[in-house]
């Protein structure tokens, strides 16, 4: 089976920096993904890391320790519209590239 | 270009009816995906394809059915809704191999009465 863990709620002051954690188990990993999801809306794709290390886009940086199973998500400069819920999703399979979602950590960014 | 469209945008059924969701994509995606989504959770995968004329399941597949004839659509079926079909429906759709890259649609609001 798989699982992943990411905390159920991250809060935060404009400007500051928040990270958000995720942990799994699973078998077959190939890399950790990261989407965004505002109320009501879709889901859109953040970053993908398949191999250790940091990945970097902008205000938002993500990364892997596949020995430690473990990654974060990490928002620098966060905004009021950076407020939403965050997945980390893991890919099992090399060529049909399912994903295995987390529960979602949602991120509130005070003024 | 459109990107993903799902239709209806929302819907409500009474228990025992059926329904058709239809998802259509213009990126020219080998990949298409159904998903749903339930307050507190994240999303979980009904059925998926990756080509037209193929699905396969996915991890929550009971009660539903799918369908590609055409590699721009992918249809989902209700054949006969359960109040635990209530959830919001997310189509996605990737390029081979690209899996971890997945193109949303807006959703469809599901009500089972």
């Amino acid at each position: 089976g798989q699982s992943l863990e990411q905390p159920s709620e991250v809060t935060a002051v404009e400007g500051a920096i928040v990270q958000i954690n995720c942990t799994y188990q699973t078998s077959g990993f190939y890399g950790l993904s990261w989407y965004q999801q505002h109320d009501g809306g879709a889901p859109t794709f953040l970053s993908y890391n398949a191999l250790d290390g940091l990945e970097e886009t902008g205000r938002f940086s993500s990364f892997l320790s596949r020995s430690d199973s473990y990654g974060y998500l990490l928002l620098q400069e966060l905004q009021m519209k950076d407020s939403a819920s965050y997945f980390c999703a893991v890919r099992r399979g090399s060529t049909l590239g399912r994903l295995y979602f987390g529960r979602g950590t949602q991120l509130t960014v005070w003024p | 270009n459109a990107g993903v469209t799902q239709t209806p945008k929302f819907r409500v059924l009474k228990t025992g009816q059926s329904m058709t969701l239809l998802c259509a994509q213009d990126m020219n995606h080998e990949y298409m995906y159904w998903y749903r989504q339930d307050p507190g959770m994240g999303l979980r995968l009904i059925h998926y394809s990756v080509g037209e004329g193929t699905t396969a399941k996915g991890e929550v597949p009971d009660g539903y059915n799918v369908s590609r004839l055409k590699k721009q659509n992918f249809l989902l079926g209700l054949e006969s809704a359960a109040p635990s079909q209530t959830s919001v429906y997310f189509c996605a759709s990737s390029y081979p191999g690209r899996g971890e890259t997945q193109y949303f649609g807006p959703g469809t609001r599901l009500l089972v009465l």
